[in-house]
Protein backbone atom coordinates (compact mmCIF):
# COMPACT_ATOMS: atom_id res chain seq x y z
CA UNK A 1 0.00 0.00 0.00
CA UNK A 2 1.00 3.74 -0.18
CA UNK A 3 0.68 3.94 3.74
CA UNK A 4 1.52 2.43 7.14
CA UNK A 5 -1.16 -0.09 7.38
CA UNK A 6 -1.70 -0.91 11.23
CA UNK A 7 -4.64 -3.70 12.42
CA UNK A 8 -6.13 -4.43 14.19
CA UNK A 9 -8.02 -0.52 13.73
CA UNK A 10 -9.95 -1.34 17.65
CA UNK A 11 -8.88 -4.02 19.92
CA UNK A 12 -10.94 -4.61 23.53
CA UNK A 13 -9.36 -6.98 25.59
CA UNK A 14 -9.97 -8.38 29.17
CA UNK A 15 -7.08 -7.65 32.12
CA UNK A 16 -4.54 -10.36 31.63
CA UNK A 17 -5.00 -11.88 27.68
CA UNK A 18 -2.26 -11.13 25.50
CA UNK A 19 -2.43 -8.91 22.34
CA UNK A 20 -0.54 -8.45 19.50
CA UNK A 21 -0.36 -5.57 17.16
CA UNK A 22 0.55 -5.54 13.47
CA UNK A 23 2.28 -2.64 11.56
CA UNK A 24 3.27 -3.10 8.14
CA UNK A 25 5.50 0.21 6.91
CA UNK A 26 6.08 2.10 3.72
CA UNK A 27 7.58 -0.13 1.04
CA UNK A 28 11.24 1.28 1.34
CA UNK A 29 11.67 2.10 4.59
CA UNK A 30 13.80 0.91 6.46
CA UNK A 31 13.44 2.72 10.00
CA UNK A 32 10.29 1.84 11.70
CA UNK A 33 8.75 3.05 15.26
CA UNK A 34 6.27 2.29 17.98
CA UNK A 35 4.73 4.91 19.54
CA UNK A 36 2.23 5.42 22.17
CA UNK A 37 -0.47 7.72 22.64
CA UNK A 38 -2.66 8.13 25.92
CA UNK A 39 -5.94 11.00 26.23
CA UNK A 40 -3.94 14.58 27.01
CA UNK A 41 -0.78 12.80 26.68
CA UNK A 42 2.05 13.14 23.96
CA UNK A 43 3.11 10.59 21.71
CA UNK A 44 5.16 8.26 24.14
CA UNK A 45 8.42 6.58 21.86
CA UNK A 46 7.98 2.51 22.59
CA UNK A 47 10.74 1.17 20.22
CA UNK A 48 12.41 1.54 16.96
CA UNK A 49 14.10 -0.87 14.44
CA UNK A 50 16.39 0.23 11.69
CA UNK A 51 17.81 -2.59 9.27
CA UNK A 52 19.46 -5.61 10.54
CA UNK A 53 20.97 -3.53 13.38
CA UNK A 54 19.67 -4.53 17.10
CA UNK A 55 16.25 -2.51 18.13
CA UNK A 56 16.49 0.40 20.62
CA UNK A 57 13.76 -1.01 23.14
CA UNK A 58 14.70 1.71 25.72
CA UNK A 59 10.96 3.55 25.39
CA UNK A 60 9.25 0.33 26.26
CA UNK A 61 7.47 0.87 29.61
CA UNK A 62 7.75 -2.85 30.81
CA UNK A 63 9.10 -5.97 30.16
CA UNK A 64 5.28 -7.51 29.10
CA UNK A 65 5.92 -5.12 26.21
CA UNK A 66 8.08 -6.68 22.89
CA UNK A 67 8.24 -6.50 19.44
CA UNK A 68 9.71 -7.66 16.55
CA UNK A 69 10.31 -7.34 12.41
CA UNK A 70 10.37 -9.65 10.26
CA UNK A 71 12.57 -9.75 6.92
CA UNK A 72 12.76 -6.12 7.42
CA UNK A 73 9.00 -5.60 6.86
CA UNK A 74 6.64 -6.22 8.77
CA UNK A 75 6.40 -6.10 13.01
CA UNK A 76 4.49 -7.02 15.49
CA UNK A 77 3.58 -5.63 19.11
CA UNK A 78 3.03 -7.95 21.79
CA UNK A 79 1.47 -6.82 25.10
CA UNK A 80 1.48 -10.07 27.88
CA UNK A 81 -0.60 -9.64 30.39
CA UNK A 82 -2.15 -6.45 29.36
CA UNK A 83 -3.70 -3.88 32.62
CA UNK A 84 -5.58 -1.35 32.31
CA UNK A 85 -3.28 1.45 31.96
CA UNK A 86 -2.05 -0.07 29.07
CA UNK A 87 -5.23 1.25 27.02
CA UNK A 88 -3.87 3.88 24.54
CA UNK A 89 -3.65 4.46 20.78
CA UNK A 90 -0.55 2.29 19.86
CA UNK A 91 0.76 4.16 16.58
CA UNK A 92 3.81 2.76 14.05
CA UNK A 93 5.60 4.80 11.71
CA UNK A 94 7.88 4.30 9.17
CA UNK A 95 10.61 6.62 7.72
CA UNK A 96 13.76 6.87 5.48
CA UNK A 97 17.05 7.03 6.92
CA UNK A 98 18.26 10.57 6.58
CA UNK A 99 18.43 13.33 9.22
CA UNK A 100 15.42 15.48 7.31
CA UNK A 101 13.39 12.67 6.41
CA UNK A 102 9.46 12.87 8.57
CA UNK A 103 7.68 9.79 9.84
CA UNK A 104 5.01 8.55 8.23
CA UNK A 105 2.50 7.37 10.82
CA UNK A 106 -0.21 4.86 10.63
CA UNK A 107 -3.77 5.34 11.74
CA UNK A 108 -2.97 3.75 15.03
CA UNK A 109 -4.72 0.87 16.90
CA UNK A 110 -7.15 1.75 19.49
CA UNK A 111 -5.89 -1.01 22.65
CA UNK A 112 -9.16 -0.82 25.38
CA UNK A 113 -8.07 -2.93 28.41
CA UNK A 114 -11.38 -3.80 30.21
CA UNK B 1 8.33 14.92 25.33
CA UNK B 2 9.24 16.48 28.69
CA UNK B 3 11.52 18.68 27.24
CA UNK B 4 9.17 19.93 24.65
CA UNK B 5 6.44 22.83 25.45
CA UNK B 6 3.55 23.89 23.47
CA UNK B 7 0.18 25.63 24.33
CA UNK B 8 -2.32 23.21 25.27
CA UNK B 9 -5.29 24.85 23.43
CA UNK B 10 -5.96 27.87 21.25
CA UNK B 11 -8.62 29.67 19.75
CA UNK B 12 -8.88 31.19 16.87
CA UNK B 13 -11.87 32.88 14.05
CA UNK B 14 -11.87 31.54 10.69
CA UNK B 15 -10.16 33.86 7.93
CA UNK B 16 -7.70 34.95 10.31
CA UNK B 17 -3.99 34.08 11.49
CA UNK B 18 -2.24 32.45 14.62
CA UNK B 19 1.12 31.56 15.63
CA UNK B 20 1.58 28.53 17.64
CA UNK B 21 5.02 28.38 19.89
CA UNK B 22 6.90 25.54 20.71
CA UNK B 23 10.37 25.28 22.93
CA UNK B 24 12.53 22.58 23.54
CA UNK B 25 15.78 21.67 24.73
CA UNK B 26 18.35 19.17 23.91
CA UNK B 27 21.82 18.32 23.52
CA UNK B 28 21.97 17.19 20.41
CA UNK B 29 19.39 19.23 17.83
CA UNK B 30 19.22 18.00 14.39
CA UNK B 31 15.45 18.98 13.05
CA UNK B 32 12.62 20.50 14.23
CA UNK B 33 8.84 18.49 12.75
CA UNK B 34 5.41 20.06 12.86
CA UNK B 35 2.49 17.38 12.56
CA UNK B 36 -1.17 18.37 12.54
CA UNK B 37 -3.26 15.06 13.73
CA UNK B 38 -7.19 15.29 13.24
CA UNK B 39 -9.22 13.72 16.45
CA UNK B 40 -8.94 10.07 15.86
CA UNK B 41 -6.11 10.16 12.89
CA UNK B 42 -2.90 9.86 12.25
CA UNK B 43 -0.78 12.66 12.78
CA UNK B 44 0.37 13.93 9.18
CA UNK B 45 3.41 15.93 8.38
CA UNK B 46 3.09 19.72 7.64
CA UNK B 47 6.85 21.10 7.95
CA UNK B 48 10.53 20.48 8.72
CA UNK B 49 12.93 23.06 10.12
CA UNK B 50 16.91 22.60 10.87
CA UNK B 51 18.72 25.74 9.82
CA UNK B 52 17.35 29.09 11.24
CA UNK B 53 14.75 31.06 9.90
CA UNK B 54 11.72 30.81 8.03
CA UNK B 55 9.94 28.01 5.69
CA UNK B 56 7.05 28.93 3.69
CA UNK B 57 4.57 25.87 2.61
CA UNK B 58 1.38 27.42 0.87
CA UNK B 59 -0.70 28.64 4.49
CA UNK B 60 1.43 27.01 6.97
CA UNK B 61 5.10 28.63 8.06
CA UNK B 62 7.52 27.42 10.43
CA UNK B 63 9.96 29.78 11.79
CA UNK B 64 13.10 28.13 13.81
CA UNK B 65 15.83 30.09 16.02
CA UNK B 66 17.94 27.22 17.26
CA UNK B 67 20.01 29.18 19.53
CA UNK B 68 16.70 30.02 21.32
CA UNK B 69 15.27 26.92 20.85
CA UNK B 70 12.15 28.11 20.10
CA UNK B 71 10.18 27.30 16.80
CA UNK B 72 6.38 28.65 15.73
CA UNK B 73 3.92 27.22 13.26
CA UNK B 74 2.23 30.40 12.26
CA UNK B 75 -1.21 29.18 10.21
CA UNK B 76 -2.67 32.05 7.42
CA UNK B 77 -5.96 32.43 6.37
CA UNK B 78 -7.87 29.61 9.05
CA UNK B 79 -10.12 27.53 7.52
CA UNK B 80 -12.55 25.09 9.93
CA UNK B 81 -10.54 22.42 8.74
CA UNK B 82 -7.64 23.72 10.41
CA UNK B 83 -9.39 22.48 13.90
CA UNK B 84 -6.91 19.79 14.83
CA UNK B 85 -3.69 19.14 17.31
CA UNK B 86 -0.67 20.28 16.18
CA UNK B 87 2.68 18.79 17.65
CA UNK B 88 6.35 19.98 17.66
CA UNK B 89 8.71 17.09 17.43
CA UNK B 90 12.35 17.21 17.84
CA UNK B 91 14.67 14.99 16.81
CA UNK B 92 17.76 14.44 19.13
CA UNK B 93 20.95 13.21 17.92
CA UNK B 94 20.93 11.40 21.64
CA UNK B 95 17.57 9.53 20.72
CA UNK B 96 17.45 6.51 19.30
CA UNK B 97 18.22 6.51 15.87
CA UNK B 98 15.68 9.20 14.08
CA UNK B 99 13.13 8.83 16.40
CA UNK B 100 10.95 12.04 17.01
CA UNK B 101 10.60 13.75 20.47
CA UNK B 102 6.74 15.11 20.44
CA UNK B 103 5.09 17.73 22.76
CA UNK B 104 2.09 16.86 24.36
CA UNK B 105 0.32 18.96 21.24
CA UNK B 106 -1.54 22.07 20.96
CA UNK B 107 -5.47 21.84 20.07
CA UNK B 108 -6.76 24.45 17.65
CA UNK B 109 -10.24 25.40 17.78
CA UNK B 110 -11.66 27.31 14.56
CA UNK B 111 -14.76 29.35 14.73
CA UNK B 112 -16.80 31.50 12.40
Amino acid sequence: GAGVSQSPSNKVTEKGKDVELRCDPISGHTALYWYRQSLGQGLEFLIYFQGNSAPDKSGLPSDRFSAERTGGSVSTLTIQRTQQEDSAVYLCASSLVQGNSPLHFGNGTRLTVT
Amino acid sequence: GQNIDQPTEMTATEGAIVQINCTYQTSGFNGLFWYQQHAGEAPTFLSYNVLDGLEEKGRFSSFLSRSKGYSYLLLKELQMKDSASYLCAVRDDSNSGYALNFGKGTSLLVTP
